[in-house]
């Protein structure tokens, strides 16, 4: 089945230091892809996506591109706040239902 | 955002006791979503369902059971509470676009 790896954290930065956090998948065809944020204390949000291989998903400065040659995923941003600390999750789409698998996330620490 | 609520938001229970926790969805959407999240394991998913009476096993679905009698709510039930079952809870729905709406998480402990 399909399965997703992403980089161990935690991930320390000083503010607007540059983010690379880490993602890779496999999978049976080309799924989509997500990048998801949590904050503490709460649930999920989506950040961004990309539905197809070479599409460039983005939000918030935030940046990942879907690279079916590598099959991975990275969430890039040039410039860190603190208010980005949080946990970051890659996760794919995984058989029908539009059932989601995850990765095991990052947590992000940006100091000021 | 979008309608989806849990409760309750935190509860503790002691181990052998059984255990209801509700997810309700304001919009109308057919494809709900159970998960549990453990450090070092992201989420995993419990079950599913994919309309009112429709569910189907995830990922970790022992010892956990479902039901969706209407669209709006999908309840997860702990029969018999154990330990290994404390965790946070994530209920989700699908949305537009095809990702998942997450609700804001119930924290279980269970003693």
């Amino acid at each position: 089945g399909n399965s997703v790896t992403q980089m161990e954290g935690p991930v320390t930065l000083s503010e607007e230091a540059f983010l690379t956090i880490n993602c890779t998948y496999t999978a049976t065809g080309y799924p989509s892809l997500f990048w998801y944020v949590q904050y503490p204390g709460e649930g999920l949000q989506l950040l961004l996506k990309a539905t197809k291989a070479d599409d460039k998903g983005s939000n918030k400065g935030f940046e990942a591109t879907y690279r079916k040659e590598t099959t991975s995923f990275h969430l890039e941003k040039g410039s860190v706040q603190v208010s980005d600390s949080a946990v970051y999750f890659c996760a794919s789409i995984s058989g029908g239902y539009n059932k989601l698998i995850f990765g095991a996330g990052t947590r992000l620490a940006v100091h000021p | 955002d979008a309608g989806i609520t849990q409760s309750p938001r935190h509860k503790v229970t002691e181990t052998g006791t059984p255990v209801t926790l509700r997810c309700h969805q304001t919009e109308n959407h057919r494809y709900m979503y159970w998960y549990r999240q453990d450090p070092g394991h992201g989420l995993r998913l419990i079950h599913y369902s994919y309309g009112v009476k429709d569910t189907d096993k995830g990922e970790v679905s022992d010892g956990y059971s479902v039901s969706r009698s209407k669209t709006e709510d999908f309840l997860l039930t702990l029969e018999s509470a154990t330990s290994s079952q404390t965790s946070v809870y994530f209920c989700a729905m699908k949305a537009e676009g095809g990702h998942q709406y997450f609700g804001p998480g119930t924290r279980l402990t269970v003693t």
